[in-house]
């Protein structure tokens, strides 16, 4: 079992649904990243949070630590959208854990139809 | 600036063949690393590096040596290709490891 669950992972909307990608892990963690891979292959960088709520734009990333679980919400939906969204974390301190390293999901498919 | 650059962007290679991926990145970062990509598959972490002159393994090394001689560059070196290592591979930068990972375009490289 992967230690970072993304689902789903392939989603199809039409434009201006509003679109949620959630992503749930096993371990304890110091942050968690919100990525983005649009079909030519480059990642972006879309958010980096440990606690609560972040907003950019269309886009929202929630938290919960408890409940070890993120979601990434975008609002208004456009084909623009359409992307690999990756979810990855690092590990808290303690443990015996590499605190350098990122875990990665292996990414939700999103498509937008117009 | 540039951000992270990676050179080449496509690479074909013959079973045996050596090649140096090189990544390179003008933000100052400290930390350095090399991801590969294979489908069905998340990011897996090859090597790592937390500053000039430090590096350390990831979850999948074997087949793979790197260095950092300046806080700018970190190539990734194939001394004998494989067709298990034809993957997209991916440079990223961050500073001191704990913030924002910021990508290079990528090299898809092919081994027959």
């Amino acid at each position: 079992k992967n230690e970072v669950e993304q689902s789903p992972q392939n989603l199809t909307a039409q434009e201006g649904e509003f679109i949620t990608i959630n992503c749930s892990y096993s371990v304890g963690i110091s942050a968690l990243h919100w990525l983005q891979q649009h079909p030519g292959g480059g990642i972006v960088s879309l958010f980096m949070l440990s606690s609560g709520k972040k907003k950019h734009g269309r886009l929202i990333a929630t938290i919960n630590i408890q409940e070890k679980h993120s979601s990434l919400h975008i609002t208004a939906s456009h084909p623009r959208d359409s992307a690999v969204y990756i979810c990855a974390v690092r590990y808290e301190a303690g443990a015996g854990h590499n605190t350098d390293k990122l875990i990665f999901g292996t990414g939700t498919r999103l498509q937008v139809f117009p | 600036n540039a951000g992270v650059t990676q050179t080449p962007k496509f690479q074909v290679l013959k079973t045996g063949q050596s090649m140096t991926l090189q990544c390179a990145q003008d933000m100052n970062h400290e930390y350095m690393s090399w991801y590969r990509q294979d489908p069905g598959m998340g990011l897996r972490l090859i090597h790592y590096s937390v500053g000039a002159g430090i590096t350390d393994q990831g979850e999948v090394p074997n087949g793979y040596n790197v260095s950092r001689s300046t806080t700018e560059d970190f190539p990734l070196r194939l001394l004998s290709a494989a067709p298990s290592q034809t993957s997209v591979y991916f440079c990223a930068s961050s500073y001191r490891g704990r913030g924002e990972q910021f990508f290079g375009p990528g090299t898809r490289l092919t081994v027959l």
